[in-house]
């Protein structure tokens, strides 16, 4: 079976810094996704980035990257230049490509503090 | 842009009283999600369809939770009777993709549930 694992429960960094979240995976798969979901307070959730496992580079967008270490099964999220709508609860997940379900990790709340 | 919508918003009711969710995913999207998130957890897969059909319902506490996509559209999930602990988010999601290509997941702005 799949797990994800957030080992950050919470974070806060001030405003303009750059901030990283970790997620690491345990899958037998070897066709899956990753993504990295948003979920600000009060309001829906949504992506943030996605990573194929299959590609090597690793996925940008804007000012949030990922550094995908497929060995290692880690999936860690970069947002440089934090800014205060940044803010919210950020979920790692995994998708393999069997089914189309995904696992959510637990969640990290990130604060930036202004 | 389209939107997933979910209704209602909210909703307060009794434990042992039966409740409602109703999901409509954004148009053209076979793939269609309802997840439980407890406050402060991550979303856990209730149900998944493809189109009318049940893909995987095995989280789904199928004495209680019952859920129907009729004619592969929108969505209601139902709970009867409530209880205390299944007070929590509920939400729905869609994706345009058949099962196998994998694609990202379109969630709803959610149903919040509380059983008193």
């Amino acid at each position: 079976a799949q797990t994800v694992t957030q080992s950050q429960p919470e974070m806060s960094v001030q405003e303009a810094e750059t901030v990283t979240l970790s997620c690491t995976y345990d899958t037998s798969e070897n066709n899956y996704y990753l993504f990295w979901y948003k979920q600000p307070p009060s309001r829906q959730m949504i992506l943030v980035i996605r990573q194929e496992a299959y590609k090597q580079q690793n996925a940008t967008e804007n000012r949030f990257s990922v550094n995908f270490q497929k060995a290692a099964k880690s999936f860690s999220l970069k947002i440089s230049d934090s800014q205060l709508g940044d803010t919210a609860m950020y979920f790692c997940a995994f998708m393999n490509l069997r089914d189309d379900k995904i696992i959510f990790g637990k969640g990290t709340r990130l604060h930036i503090l202004p | 842009e389209a939107e997933v919508a979910q209704s209602p918003r909210y909703k307060i009711t009794e434990k042992s009283q039966a409740v409602a969710f109703w999901c409509d995913p954004i148009s053209g999207h076979a793939t269609l999600y309802w997840y439980r998130q407890i406050l402060g957890q991550g979303p856990e897969l209730l149900v998944q369809f493809q189109d009318e059909s049940v893909v995987d319902d095995s989280q789904l506490p199928k004495d209680r939770f019952s859920a129907e996509r009729l004619k592969g559209v929108d969505s209601t999930l139902k709970i009867q009777p409530a209880e205390l602990g299944d007070s929590a988010m509920y939400l729905c999601a869609s994706s345009p993709k058949q099962t196998g290509l994998g694609y990202e997941q379109y969630f709803g702005p959610g149903t919040r549930l509380t059983v008193t």
